[in-house]
């Protein structure tokens, strides 16, 4: 079974401090991580997965299989930021998976000025 | 860039009528999903749809749930006899491959009376 845990349902942090969204992940095989955004009034859009390893408007995440977590960060926060944040989670692509998301509760988190 | 999209934004309906969200996939992609998210809850999985079959299903999507692509461009998710408990935001989304990102429609706002 697959499961995406965000503890936080709210996040507030000042414009200029470091924010870190946690995302805590079960799944038994090799999953593949995402965080989604949805903006104000917008759609759900991608902002990272896991396997492109890359930083998307200032965040990273990365893949802890340890502790089974993908925690979102960013070192600075922008009030552009505020957004609703999802953590989730896709068994492999290519095996049984035909690529269904398994959503965490998501995070609001507010930027203040 | 081109868009997922979906109709109507806002169905408001009777208990027991039945209801048709529309979706119009991004031209090239072949693999879609429809989710829901029922207020205040986590965005879950319905069914994913390939090569003009289900490939997987939830518990949620049970005998009052059918998806069709009427038209090979169209992507519609039909409840035969709404249920007060039906009444969610569903989204529908698409993607390329099994390797590639989930677009998302914005949502059609269901409301069963």
């Amino acid at each position: 079974a697959q499961r995406v845990t965000q503890p936080e349902k709210l996040l507030s942090v000042f414009k200029g401090a470091p924010v870190e969204l946690k995302c805590n992940y079960s799944y038994s095989g090799s999953p593949e991580l995402f965080w989604y955004v949805q903006y104000s009034r917008q759609r759900l859009q991608l902002l990272l997965r896991h396997i492109s390893r890359e930083s998307i408007k200032g965040f990273t995440a990365d893949l802890n299989k340890g502790e089974t977590s993908f925690h979102l960060k960013k070192p600075f926060a922008q009030e552009e930021d505020s957004a609703m944040y999802y953590c989730a989670l896709s068994g492999h692509a290519g095996g049984t998976s035909y690529g269904k998301l398994t959503f965490g509760q998501g995070t609001i988190l507010t930027v203040h000025p | 860039e081109p868009e997922v999209t979906q109709t109507p934004s806002h169905q408001v309906t009777q208990m027991g009528q039945e209801v048709i969200l529309r979706c119009v996939p991004i031209s090239n992609h072949l693999y879609f999903y429809w989710y829901r998210q029922i207020l205040g809850q986590k965005v879950e999985f319905l069914v994913s749809f390939y090569n003009n079959e289900i490939s997987e299903k939830s518990e949620i999507f049970d005998d009052q749930f059918s998806v069709e692509r009427p038209d090979g461009s169209n992507f519609t998710l039909k409840i035969r006899s709404t249920k007060l408990e039906d009444s969610a935001m569903y989204f529908c989304a698409t993607k390329r491959g099994l390797q590639y990102e989930q677009y998302f429609g914005p949502g059609t706002r269901l409301t069963v009376t």
